[in-house]
């Protein structure tokens, strides 16, 4: 029972430009979404969340859109820099329960210079 | 102030032997939850805890795995009698609080991971 995917499991996209990620999910619970960065041998870090009764949240050149009668988010960050060459997860979370985090499987970006 | 820490980074271990990882959590912390990310897989839920106690192991197999946070000390993840399809990174993390009653997300910080290899 896959609650959440990204389908795309690695992107590459030139320096300066937009990088997309994507992330469908199924579970009307959610209230919560995050994205969370990760590096080779590192834990995850969190990068930005939003709320369900938002369809936008920006924070810096990072920022994620919501639409939730499609159930599906956006991860959009421009420009691009090398820097974010990372593992990106989707990350819903049902604050009404126990606040556990349903991971996607991930989309690689790598920015290319 | 020292994010979640976790040791071993890296552990070996033949089939049949036993695994234990451990986590401490941020200071103030004290509610902690385990994932596990197989090969080519995102991380997948197993256990939350509070101090002293198992709120929600759901994602945890039924057999061989246990979990603890002792009132004193970090909490303990232990796989008994280890087979090759343990072999994944386990990840801890911890928040300050949370709840069912609580409307707001608490932000999890994660710890950077035990590699777990059964040969």
């Amino acid at each position: 029972d896959q609650q959440v995917k990204q389908n795309s499991p690695s992107l590459s996209v030139q320096e300066g430009r937009i990088s997309i990620l994507n992330c469908d999910y199924t579970n009307s619970m959610f209230d919560y979404f995050l994205w969370y960065k990760k590096y080779p041998a590192e834990g995850p870090t969190f990068l930005i969340s939003i709320s369900s009764i938002k369809d936008k949240n920006e924070d810096g050149r990072f920022t994620v859109f919501l639409n939730k009668s499609a159930k599906h988010l956006s991860l959009h960050i421009v420009p691009s820099q090398p820097g974010d060459s990372a593992v990106y997860f989707c990350a819903p979370v049902n604050s009404g329960g126990y606040q556990k985090v349903t991971f996607g499987t991930g989309t690689k970006l790598q920015v290319i210079p | 102030n020292a994010g979640v820490m976790q040791n071993p980074r890296h552990l070996v271990r033949r089939r049949g032997q036993e695994a234990r990882l451990r986590c401490s959590p941020m200071k103030g912390h004290s509610h902690v939850y385990w994932y596990r990310q197989l090969p080519e897989e995102g991380l997948k839920f197993m256990v939350y805890l509070q101090k002293e106690n198992i709120i929600d192991e759901s994602g945890m197999p039924k057999e061989r795995f246990s979990a603890e946070f002792p009132k004193e000390g970090p909490s303990i993840l232990r796989i008994q009698q280890v087979v090759r399809g343990d072999s994944a990174a386990y990840f801890c993390a911890s928040s300050p609080a949370s709840g069912r009653k609580t409307s707001s997300y608490n932000e999890q910080f994660f710890g950077p991971g035990t590699r777990l290899t059964v040969l």
